[in-house]
């Protein structure tokens, strides 16, 4: 079955280092996103990546860094510079953006990994 | 810049009762509106969306109406189940020219249906 996969699903960090969490989707997607929830504040967009090789900040880039060398893949690294790192953070696909009724407005969504700095 | 708002919660219910989450928004250009659904522990599925003012969405029972004039979408369930207690996220898409798939998301409401 198509989908996306996150891993770890659990992820504890001490402060200073840094970690990346992994994103793999087989549904032929060309955009991918990373979103992270908060309690009480819904989910902010972190990066994003509309082609390979190519990606722009969101709302909250400060502190991640990603890559976009495969298509099926797109990793997120929290590094020490992220003053609030702990939070639970979702990956996304969709196809990418051509026509406004193609309907590819629609995001599939991983299971997502929580990050937990200790 | 676009925005959506919805009801904060918890929203507590018994069996069969029925459902309403209020979603409103803010949206230059011409959104496309949707509910995505987070169960404990998952990631988010989309539950339905519109795409157009006055269209209707609906799945599992569930339905909202893109009401243009009132910038709402709201949530609706004539009979909750306990397997409806989640979170439900409203969100939008405001479409222009060259924009990317980028889903603006209300804070999210969390139901929790009693037997």
């Amino acid at each position: 079955d198509g989908g996306i996969t996150q891993s770890p699903k659990y992820l504890f960090r001490k402060e200073g280092q840094n970690v990346t969490l992994s994103c793999e989707q087989n549904l032929n997607h060309d955009a991918m996103y990373w979103y992270r929830q908060d309690p009480g504040q819904g989910l902010r967009l972190i990066y994003y990546s509309q082609i390979v090789n190519d990606f722009q900040k969101g709302d909250i880039a400060e502190g991640y860094s990603v890559s976009r060398e495969k298509k099926e893949s797109f990793p997120l690294t929290v590094t020490s510079a992220q003053k609030n790192p702990t939070a639970f953070y979702l990956c996304a696909s969709s196809i990418r953006h051509r026509d406004r009724d193609t309907g590819a407005n629609v995001l599939t969504f991983g299971a997502g990994s929580r990050l937990t700095v200790l | 810049g676009d925005s959506v708002t919805q009801m904060e919660g918890p929203v507590t219910l018994s069996e069969e009762a029925f459902l309403t989450i209020n979603c409103t928004y803010t949206a230059t250009g011409y959104p496309s509106l949707f509910w995505y659904v987070q169960y404990p522990g998952e990631g988010l599925q989309l539950l339905l969306k519109a795409t157009k003012a006055d269209d209707k969405g609906s799945n599992k029972g569930f339905e909202a109406t893109y009401r243009k004039e009132t910038t709402s979408f709201h949530l609706e369930k004539g009979s909750v189940q306990v397997s409806d207690s989640a979170v439900y996220f409203c969100a939008l898409i405001s479409i222009r020219g060259g924009a990317t798939n980028k889903l603006i998301f209300g804070t999210g409401t969390l139901l929790a249906v009693q037997p």
